[in-house]
């Protein structure tokens, strides 16, 4: 069984520069969540995709996006990059969005922002 | 809305001795509690969760946590740490509108030898 993927490991982009990360959900899952972790920071819920539809958004702005799609990958996008969007960005699959199904974690993009 | 309070950002402690790292939660709806554990240049690795039932919940890597719902609690222990067990514990809680999770900001345990 295939865990939870995700591309690049690591990222550079200067300010103002778009990015898309990439997410492949671990195999039978057909949920994935979003998530920002700061420097020495827990992570934060960014937005979660439930069979190819945004199920659910934490207090990001619009120029945080994303996409899941047939096979339940999924793409997080980010559109004019701020310093402040250097982080550690988290993909999380799970069965179904169901209150009782774990999430599994990727190891992570490193995105810097120069 | 809900919110996930880990009292200590870092606990240093010696190989073999216990630890207890603290969560405190507030919500106002039922709450079902989780504990993660990232090593360095890692994803997060569920170490056990609360959903229902006993409070108290035995995970992997011989940790266990006790679910306090009058403090509104969900403290990590583990009775003798060994140095692998160096690493950052996040506590996180979701609700019953789906599994998105508020995490805490983390505790960073330090096994000394």
């Amino acid at each position: 069984e295939t865990g939870v993927t995700q591309s690049p490991t690591h990222l550079i982009k200067t300010r103002g520069q778009q990015v898309t990360l990439r997410c492949s959900s671990q195999s039978g899952h057909n949920t994935v969540s979003w998530y920002q972790q700061a420097l020495g920071q827990g992570p934060q819920f960014i937005f979660q995709y439930y069979r190819e539809e945004e199920n659910g958004r934490g207090n990001f702005p619009p120029r945080f996006s994303g996409l899941q799609f047939p096979n339940y990958s999924s793409e997080l996008n980010v559109n004019a990059l701020e310093l402040d969007d250097s982080a550690l960005y988290l993909c999380a699959s799970s069965e179904t969005s169901g209150f009782t199904d774990t999430q599994y974690f990727g190891p992570g993009t490193r995105l810097t922002v120069l | 809305a809900q919110s996930v309070t880990q009292l200590d950002s870092q606990v240093p402690v010696f190989e073999e001795a216990p630890v207890e790292l603290r969560c405190n939660y507030s919500s106002s709806v039922s709450v079902y509690l989780f504990w993660y554990v990232q090593y360095p240049n890692q994803g997060l690795q569920l170490l056990l969760k609360y959903l229902s039932g006993s409070t108290l919940v035995k995970g992997i890597n011989g940790f266990e946590a006790e679910f306090n719902k009058s403090q509104t609690s969900f403290h990590l222990r583990k009775p003798s740490v060994h140095i692998s067990d160096t690493a950052e514990y996040f506590c996180a809680v979701s609700h019953n509108a789906g599994n998105m999770l508020t995490f805490g900001g983390g505790t960073r345990l330090m096994v000394k030898p």
